[in-house]
């Protein structure tokens, strides 16, 4: 069975610092790209951020760049967002989503999700 | 960046109706198109990707179609277990974006 655990998530001061972790099992996580996907208060879903296989590449959302970085520890089947600099704004439900690719490589879906994890952005 | 319309925002139907809900994107996005359903509480779940094809273990009374920029997600024969809230999302660009959401209630 696959499973995503996040943690991590908690209260931070405006310009804190945080570091969410997502641990991944059930599957090769070396194989997969993954993703970070946030839920802010009454608001839908948004994603955060993206990492290759081998984290040779990431990619984030223009609102966290520069204040967001990610990495990845395979051989830990580990995920890591690193959050820097947390406004208000950043407060919600982080989610960790496992990305495959299919259509050739040209598309992808969020097949596999954790329950997520609350950061708290307030003073 | 692609956006994505959502309508309605949200619904409220009965047990056995059948709903519609749209997504429009603000360019063509292929058929790379997916649908999420979101219950408070619980991870989200993918339901449908490529526009219309079913992820295994989903009930086949949830059926997507669409192409190009106008997309739609229907369920038949609603069930008291399909309330919360369903998204659609792009994978045809980075970054991924997702529509606004539809909350359905029962």
């Amino acid at each position: 069975e696959v499973r995503l655990v996040e943690s991590g998530g908690g209260l931070v001061q405006p310009g804190g610092s945080l570091r969410l972790s997502c641990e991944g099992s059930g599957f090769t996580f070396s194989e997969y790209w993954m993703s970070w996907v946030r839920q802010t208060p009454g608001k839908g879903l948004e994603w955060v951020a993206n990492i290759r296989q081998d984290g040779s590449r990431t990619s984030l959302v223009d609102s966290v760049k520069g204040r967001f970085t990610l990495s990845r520890d395979n051989a830990k089947s580990s995920l890591f967002l690193y959050m820097y600099n947390l406004r208000p704004e950043d407060t919600g439900v982080y989610y960790c989503a496992r990305e495959s690719l299919y259509c050739g490589g040209d598309c992808s879906m969020f097949n596999s999700w954790g329950q997520g994890t609350l950061v708290t952005v307030s003073s | 960046d692609i956006q994505l319309a959502q309508s309605p925002s949200s619904l409220s139907a009965s047990v056995g109706d059948r709903v519609t809900i749209t997504c429009r994107a603000s360019q063509t996005i292929n058929t790379y198109l997916n649908w999420y359903q979101h219950i408070p509480g619980k991870a989200p779940r993918l339901l449908i990707y490529e526009t219309s094809n079913l992820f295994p273990g989903v009930p086949s009374r949830f059926r997507g179609a669409g192409s190009g920029t106008g997309f739609t997600l229907t369920i038949s024969n609603l069930q008291p277990e399909d309330f919360g809230s369903y998204y659609c999302q792009q994978s045809f660009t980075t970054p991924r974006t997702f529509g606004g959401g539809t909350k359905v209630e029962i």
